[in-house]
């Protein structure tokens, strides 16, 4: 089955510093790939996705990529806020049996 | 904007008794989803149903788990003999076409 690997598990950045999250999938069939963010006791909230006929997408000072020959994606976030500390999440999704699969989560503290 | 919604947000049960955690999915939607976390772990996929029926169902959904939807609203996840390793919080979550996913708020389950 799909398998999905995030790194860091933790990671901490300067305000106004960029942050990265790297994310590999082990099925080639997984053609959806969201991005969550968690805030302590709160719900998982979709922050972007991406499908594996694009590359690329951004919304803001949020982009993700994705490198289907590879089998990884990443979630770009710049000029860092207070706000954007949080676990995020990714993940895969295959249409075939509409499971998603998660990574084990980064945690993100944005040092002011 | 519509929300995901569920009930109760906590509850505590003496193991080997039985839950029912409810949810009701945003109303045009048609794929549903019950995942779990355990605190500090990723989310965990349970079951997924579309269709009056169950699509795909996890390792951990064994035989002491099961999901309904007794109504046009309402999509419940049964536990029936619940053991301390069932404390978690569950998150309903649902979706149109099973992609992009939309979390409730959680029922944060405690079992003693």
């Amino acid at each position: 089955g799909e398998n999905v690997e995030q790194h860091p598990s933790t990671l901490s950045v300067q305000e106004g510093d960029s942050a990265v999250i790297k994310c590999t999938y082990s099925d080639s069939a997984s053609n959806y790939f969201p991005w969550y963010k968690q805030e302590l006791g709160k719900r998982p909230q979709l922050i972007i996705d991406i499908r594996s006929n694009v590359g690329e997408k951004k919304d803001q000072r949020i982009a993700v990529t994705l490198n289907k020959t590879a089998k990884h994606f990443s979630l770009h976030i710049t000029e860092t806020q207070p706000e954007d500390s949080a676990v995020y999440f990714c993940a895969a999704f295959m249409d075939s049996n509409y499971q998603l699969i998660w990574g084990a989560g980064t945690k993100l503290i944005i040092k002011p | 904007e519509p929300e995901v919604t569920q009930t109760p947000s906590h509850q505590v049960t003496q193991m080997g008794q039985e839950v029912i955690l409810r949810c009701v999915p945003i109303s045009n939607h048609l794929y549903f989803y019950w995942y779990r976390q355990i605190l500090g772990q990723k989310v965990e996929f349970l079951v997924s149903f579309y269709n009056n029926e169950i699509s795909e169902k996890s390792e951990i959904f064994d035989d002491q788990f099961s999901v309904e939807r007794p109504d046009g609203s309402n999509f419940t996840l049964k536990i029936r003999s619940t053991k301390l390793e069932d404390s978690a919080m569950y998150f309903c979550a649902s979706s149109v076409y099973g992609e992009t996913q939309y979390f409730g708020p959680g029922t944060r389950l405690l079992v003693l």
